[in-house]
Formats: C-alpha cells, sequence, structure tokens
C-alpha cells in the first residue's frame, strides 16, 4: 500500500494566501524529492533534500525535511495563480527507488 | 533536447483489444521508468529498466501486462487483453545515475498517454 502521505489533499487559497503541503513516511527515508504536476501535465521535479532538518528555498517556495527523516514539508508564500497544480513528495523507502506521495492539488483565486 | 517523448498521446480502445504505448528517453539516460497516475492510486511506479534491462518490474500489476526496451532509444508498454480498470495516464520518465543512489536522481517525465478503454 501507499507508504507517503500527504495532506491536505486539496486547498483552495486566495491569491496571496500562503499555502502549506505536508508529506509523512511510515519509513524513514534516505531522500526527498519535491514535484510539480501542472493541471494536464507531466510532474516536474522542483528539489530535493537529503540531510536530516534540511531547509531549502526557492524564490517563494521553502521546502524542509524533518529531523527523523520521516516528514517533509512544502510552504509556498503569497501564493500567485501560476502556482496551481498538484505537488508530490517522493522519496526512498529503502529500495533504491522512489515511492511518490498521494499529492497535494491546490487552487488558487486571483 | 527535445526531453521525454512519448505516444500516442491518447489512445481510445476497447475493452479486449491490444493497446500498445511507446517511449523515446532523453539521450544518455540509462534508466527508464513506467508510471500510472489514477485519481484513485495516484502515482505508481510499473517497471524500470537499466541499460534496456529490466530491473523491477514489482509494480507491473498483472500479466497482461508486459514492458520491452530493445535499445537505449526506445521502450514500450504493451497491455493484451486491455480492460476498462486500465484506464489511465500512463507516464514514461527517464533520469542517469549510479544504481545505489538511484532515488536521489532528478527523473525527468514524458507528456504521457490518456489511455481510456470502454
Amino acid at each position: 500500500g501507499q507508504q507517503v502521505m500527504q495532506i491536505p489533499q486539496y486547498q483552495h487559497v486566495q491569491e496571496g494566501e500562503d499555502f502549506t503541503t505536508y508529506c509523512n513516511s511510515s519509513t524513514t527515508l534516505s531522500n526527498i524529492q519535491w514535484y510539480k504536476q501542472r493541471p494536464g501535465g507531466h510532474p516536474v521535479f522542483l528539489i530535493q533534500l537529503v540531510k536530516s532538518g534540511e531547509v531549502k528555498k526557492q524564490k517563494r517556495l521553502t521546502f524542509q525535511f524533518g529531523e527523523a527523516k520521516k516528514n517533509s514539508s512544502l510552504h509556498i508564500t503569497a501564493t500567485q495563480t501560476t502556482d496551481v497544480g498538484t505537488y508530490f513528495c517522493a522519496g526512498d523507502t529503502g529500495f533504491q527507488k522512489l515511492v511518490f506521495g498521494t499529492g497535494t492539488r491546490l487552487l488558487v483565486s486571483p | 533536447d527535445a526531453g521525454v517523448i512519448q505516444s500516442p498521446r491518447h489512445e481510445v480502445t476497447e475493452m479486449g483489444q491490444e493497446v500498445t504505448l511507446r517511449c523515446k528517453p532523453i539521450s544518455g539516460h540509462d534508466y527508464l521508468f513506467w508510471y500510472r497516475q489514477t485519481m484513485m492510486r495516484g502515482l505508481e511506479l510499473l517497471i524500470y529498466f537499466n541499460n534496456n534491462v529490466p530491473i523491477d518490474d514489482s509494480g507491473m500489476p498483472e500479466d497482461r501486462f508486459s514492458a520491452k526496451m530493445p535499445n537505449a532509444s526506445f521502450s514500450t508498454l504493451k497491455i493484451q487483453p486491455s480492460e476498462p480498470r486500465d484506464s489511465a495516464v500512463y507516464f514514461c520518465a527517464s533520469s542517469s545515475g549510479q544504481v545505489q543512489w538511484l532515488a536521489r536522481y532528478e527523473q525527468y517525465f514524458g507528456p504521457g498517454t490518456r489511455l481510456t478503454v470502454t
């Protein structure tokens, strides 16, 4: 079954509001990757985190990897309509292949 | 580079028919992955190849599914016979890297094939 869960499944925000999606694994992850999939599109790589407690920023996006390497989060500050899409985390649960999370669908209203 | 290329982009077929999906990975990438995406099950890894050799097919749902990679620039995913529950978007992705760190390499996804089985 699915080992990497994300919450919330769906969030609708007004443009300018912040957004956070959380990724939780039942097992320790050796790394975490984040992907974005626009409506009707394909997943596109955003970033990778490897170290416990690691924090990385890409403009308005902040990515964190938990101290226990079982969870991660993606925070978007001041959302824009271009942020619309589904955000997936993906991690290696110990079998040298990525397991994708359930995804969080973000809708941004102008 | 043109990125990962998949064909067809859309396929509508009747139950019982054979379906073949095609993928051309990014030149120089030695790993190729086939994924299936549905609302119910999310993004699932079906099989992946390294240097044209199938490494892990544990995600292939059943014997009706088969995948081949005859050379470094071409792979197929075949469903025979197809069933309505096979309706999904099928993605091909490619990456490069060392096997022990495979999950640490960015995967490049193709545009996908939307399959509808009626």
